[in-house]
């Protein structure tokens, strides 16, 4: 069973809009959660990453949201360049590191930006 | 700049090999971890260690094993090569609370 769901496999957006990704979570111990994205023939680079004490983390660009009630989480990115596209992973994690602090990862979305 | 490095970018094997994957880290990290990546399935995680010596399946682990006699590295040994393992396997490091770094990947093919 999944605890990681990204239900769209892709997105397409255009050049300078808003591109909006979403993951949801079935594990309530889940207390620490990431997103990285990975370009073809390149390993996943971490993008950025969200505790569960705080329901905003931004760097930049990029955004993301966690509403725990819901178990759900979004990247947001503001706005979205062709260099954007990528297949976008998200993570969970509970207690994280050591022996309890394997990350769980969602199947990934593929976003494409279009100029 | 940290590093996680695997040994080869491509390979291609023929069916019953044994094929062997290397990876090595240079940030002192604990933790080190196998994953495959296929489409429409994600990553899936083969093998993880805590420590030297140590291994723990992970979801995938048939048909694989792995070895961590350094610190530094961590080898994914397949031990007779069939066409489902066609895949692009990722190997990553982490430490609290740096997260995870990924190799580049190895793209390997069994024909």
């Amino acid at each position: 069973d999944q605890q990681v769901k990204q239900n769209s496999p892709s997105l397409s957006v255009q050049e300078g809009r808003i591109s909006i990704l979403n993951c949801d979570y079935t594990n309530s111990m889940f207390d620490y959660f990431l997103w990285y994205k990975k370009y073809p023939a390149e390993g996943p680079t971490f993008l950025i990453s969200i505790s569960s004490i705080k329901d905003k983390n931004e760097d930049g660009r990029f955004t993301v949201f966690l509403n725990k009630s819901a178990k759900h989480l979004s990247l947001h990115i503001v706005p979205s360049q062709p260099g954007d596209s990528a297949v976008y992973f998200c993570a969970a994690s509970a207690g994280y590191g050591g022996s309890q602090g394997n990350l769980i990862f969602g199947k990934g979305t593929k976003l494409s930006v279009k100029p | 700049d940290v590093k996680v490095t695997q040994s080869s970018r491509y390979l291609v094997k023929r069916t019953g090999e044994k094929v062997f994957l290397e990876c090595v880290q240079d940030m002192d990290h604990e933790n080190m971890f196998w994953y495959r990546q296929d489409p429409g399935l994600g990553l899936r995680l083969i093998y993880f260690s805590y420590d030297v010596k140590m291994k723990e399946k992970g979801d995938i682990p048939e048909g694989y094993s792995v070895s961590r006699e350094k610190k530094e590295r961590f080898s994914l040994i397949l031990e007779s090569a069939s066409t489902n393992q066609t895949s692009m396997y990722l190997c990553a490091s982490s430490s609290i609370p740096s997260g995870y770094t990924f190799g580049s990947g190895t793209r390997l093919t069994v024909v």
